[in-house]
C-alpha cells in the first residue's frame, strides 16, 4: 500500500462550489504539507502542518483552508472554488531532524478542474 | 527574480545519450539540493540530494552544486527510455524547522528508443 494516498485522484467542479482534498500517510511522520503544482510554475507550497496543533499558511494560502484531523490525516479545502485553482494538488510528509526535515514523501495528487 | 529558475524544456535525447540538467538560484542560504524525479501522472520522488557543495553520484547520476556560481546540475549517463520524466530540482537552508524547500519549475526529458 502507498504510504501517502490522497482522495480523489480526479475531480471536475463548478464555480464557487466547495471542495475537500483528503490526505492519509502511514509513514509516522508528523509534518506534512499541501502543494499545487502548475505548468511552468512548479511546485508552490499552499499551507503545511508540523502537528495536529501547528498550521501555517505557505505562500499561496488565499482561498484554501486546511483541517490537521490527525496525525495522519490532512485535508485541504476550497471553500468556493474558482476556474484560477485548476491545477494538480499534491499532498507531502516529512520527518523532523537533519535532511529529513528537509526530504518530502509525496502522494499520487488529485487533478481538480473548476468549470 | 524567482528563487529557483530552470529551463522547462521539453528536453528529447536519443537513448545513451549524456543528459544535462541545470538549475540556479538566488538564495544563498541554501545548503540542501535536491533532484526529484516525477513521472507522469504520479507525485514527485526524491532521487539524490547534495549537503552544501561539491560532486554526488550514485549509479548513472551525479548531482553537482557550485555555490559559488549559485548553480546546481544532474548529469544522467547512458540515459535510458525509464529516465524519460520531469526531473524538478529543490533547495532548502534546511537549518531550522521552518526552511522551506523551494521547487524548480522541473524540466521535462524525453528519452527516445
Amino acid at each position: 500500500d502507498a504510504d501517502v494516498t490522497q482522495t480523489p485522484r480526479n475531480r471536475i467542479t463548478k464555480t464557487g462550489k466547495r471542495i475537500m482534498l483528503e490526505c492519509s500517510q502511514t509513514k509516522g511522520h508528523d509534518r506534512m504539507y499541501w502543494y499545487r503544482q502548475d505548468p511552468g510554475l512548479g511546485l508552490r507550497l499552499i499551507y503545511y502542518s508540523f502537528d495536529v496543533k501547528d498550521i501555517n499558511k505557505g505562500e499561496i494560502s488565499d482561498g484554501y483552508s486546511v483541517s490537521r484531523q490527525a496525525q495522519a490525516k490532512f485535508s485541504l479545502s476550497l471553500e468556493s472554488a474558482i476556474p484560477n485553482q485548476t491545477a494538480l494538488y499534491f499532498c507531502a510528509t516529512g520527518g523532523v531532524g537533519g535532511f529529513s526535515r528537509t526530504e518530502q514523501f509525496f502522494g499520487p495528487g488529485t487533478r481538480l478542474t473548476v468549470l | 527574480q524567482k528563487e529557483v529558475e530552470q529551463d522547462p524544456g521539453p528536453l528529447s535525447v536519443p537513448e545513451g545519450a549524456i543528459v544535462s540538467l541545470n538549475c540556479t538560484y538566488s538564495n544563498s542560504a541554501f545548503q540542501y539540493f535536491m533532484w526529484y524525479r516525477q513521472y507522469s501522472r504520479k507525485g514527485p520522488e526524491l532521487l539524490m540530494y547534495t549537503y552544501s557543495s561539491g560532486n554526488k553520484e550514485d549509479g548513472r547520476f551525479t548531482a553537482q552544486v557550485d555555490k559559488s556560481s549559485k548553480y546546481i546540475s544532474l548529469f544522467i549517463r547512458d540515459s535510458q527510455p525509464s529516465d524519460s520524466a520531469t526531473y524538478l530540482c529543490a533547495m532548502s537552508a534546511g537549518e531550522t524547522s521552518y526552511d522551506k524547500v523551494i521547487f524548480g519549475p522541473g524540466t521535462s526529458l524525453s528519452v527516445i528508443p
